[in-house]
């Protein structure tokens, strides 16, 4: 298992574009969290899966952000008619929850989106 | 409302040094509390876990304290390195979600 792949890296698109985000995470987990993060903050929470059930979103998740996690494997975020706001840096992380053991994120290395 | 405060935004120390990193919340009960490092352009990675029960937690040069009633944890880098520069985190895990601070920037100067 090569860890936690976000795909793409980097996304440049046009106000009013939609945009999708792909996270494949460690097989084994089975939580899938989405974060947005911009420059000198630290990541803020926008949604999680437990297996594939969408089971918290947080306000900062407007309408037009989307998070699928089909099957319980693999997670989408869309972003529809972006704005320029939206540019920043889109993290997932998935962990393994269960028993006494504690929640422990492991990241991929992020979907930087800049909205032109 | 709830809040995760890093003590500042970046922390400038000398190499052999160590750095004292603070995080406060208020309005949370976490079960426990971790650290996360990031580098630039990179996802954050798990550095240490502390329990709402545990005092003081050791891994290497690192060392993570608890309080609960003064609702702060300390995170400490003995004998600090040029790589160890970066950006730490801390994080609380309230209900069925990890919120996180906005980070301290630690630089270490040879």
């Amino acid at each position: 298992d090569t860890g936690v792949s976000q795909d793409p890296r980097h996304k440049i698109t046009k106000r009013g574009q939609n945009v999708t985000f792909r996270c494949d995470p460690i097989s084994e987990h089975n939580r899938l969290y989405w974060y947005r993060q911009t420059l000198g903050q630290g990541p803020e929470f926008l949604t999680y899966f437990q297996n594939e059930a969408q089971l918290e979103k947080s306000r900062l998740l407007s309408d037009r952000f989307s998070a699928e996690r089909p099957k319980g494997s693999f997670s989408t975020l869309e972003i529809q008619r972006t704005e320029q706001g939206d540019s920043a840096m889109y993290l997932c992380a998935s962990s393994l929850v269960g028993g006494s053991g504690a929640n422990v994120l492991t990241f991929g290395a992020g979907s930087r989106l800049t909205v032109l | 409302s709830q809040k995760i405060e890093q003590n500042s935004e970046a922390l400038n120390i000398q190499e052999g040094k160590t750095a004292t990193l603070t995080c406060n919340y208020t309005n949370y009960s976490p079960a426990y509390l971790q650290w996360y490092r990031q580098d630039p352009g990179r996802g954050p990675v798990f550095l240490l876990l502390i329990r709402e029960n545990e005092k003081e937690k050791r891994k290497e040069r690192l060392k993570v304290t608890f309080d609960t009633t003064l609702k702060q944890s300390l995170f400490h880098i003995t004998a600090s390195q040029p790589a160890d520069s970066a950006t730490y985190l801390c994080a609380l895990y309230p209900q069925n979600d990890m919120r996180f601070g906005a980070g301290t920037r630690l630089t270490v100067k040879p």
